[in-house]
């Protein structure tokens, strides 16, 4: 099984900051890497796919990176919707596994 | 737009079976460029796939190792839908559990859109 390991696991920040979170697959996994957020009693929602394509309706200041072992979700100004927690998963084979998640609070 | 709908009770008994259903609309199950997916998540596991069904002129299945001796992913196309029945519940398998599909395009794939959630609960 293919290992996904998110950091931080929680972080805070203000409206406006730059956000970046990091996703480390425990093998090469080429660009098939995909985000996700997720808010309190919903289920999550896709914002970026292969490792750096914009989901359809997902804000511009959403964007993905990386290749192989080494990912990254920024989020270029946080807003206040954006308050949730974000989740990596691997799409490379079975078992699809997902990063433990990052949650990402108010300052 | 393809949605996804779960169904399926919200209490059940240690060693029965859990049974979920998704109802499909705007696509078919019977779609060669998109498997139909089950994952749960708890607090304990994290998100967790559990399996998927597929059509590439025949029906496929796949299953988490963790759980391959107790669940089963059918599809039913005369409704347009897929089902998940988990056998031999404990505790453990308390989970809000999530249909999704899975989207094939351009050599990715990934998951959207997904279910609304249930919450199954295992207790006598």
């Amino acid at each position: 099984d293919i290992q996904m390991t998110q950091s931080p696991s929680s972080l805070s920040a203000s409206v406006g900051d730059r956000v970046t979170i990091t996703c480390r697959a425990g093998q090469s996994i080429s660009t098939s890497l995909n985000w996700y957020q997720q808010n309190p009693g919903k289920a999550p929602k896709l914002l970026i796919y292969a490792a750096s394509s914009l989901q359809s309706g997902v804000p511009s200041r959403f964007s993905g990176s990386g290749s192989g072992t080494d990912f990254t979700l920024t989020i270029s100004s946080l807003q206040p919707e954006d308050f949730a927690t974000y989740y990596c998963q691997h799409s490379y084979n079975t078992p699809l596994t997902f990063g433990g998640g990052t949650r990402v609070e108010i300052k | 737009q393809v949605q996804v709908q779960q169904s399926g009770p919200g209490l059940v008994k240690p060693s029965q079976t859990l049974s979920l259903t998704c109802a499909i609309s705007g696509d078919s199950v019977s779609s060669n460029s998109a498997a139909w997916n089950w994952i749960r998540q708890s607090p304990s596991r994290g998100l967790e796939w559990l399996g998927r069904t597929y059509y590439r002129s025949k029906w496929y299945n796949d299953y988490a190792v963790s759980v391959k001796s107790r669940i089963t992913i059918n599809p039913d196309t005369s409704k347009n839908q897929f089902s998940l029945q988990l056998n031999s519940v404990t505790p453990e398998d308390t989970a809000v559990y999530y249909c999704a599909q899975q989207v094939y395009s351009y050599g990715h794939n990934w998951f959207d859109p997904w279910g609304q959630g249930t919450l199954v609960t295992v207790s006598s």
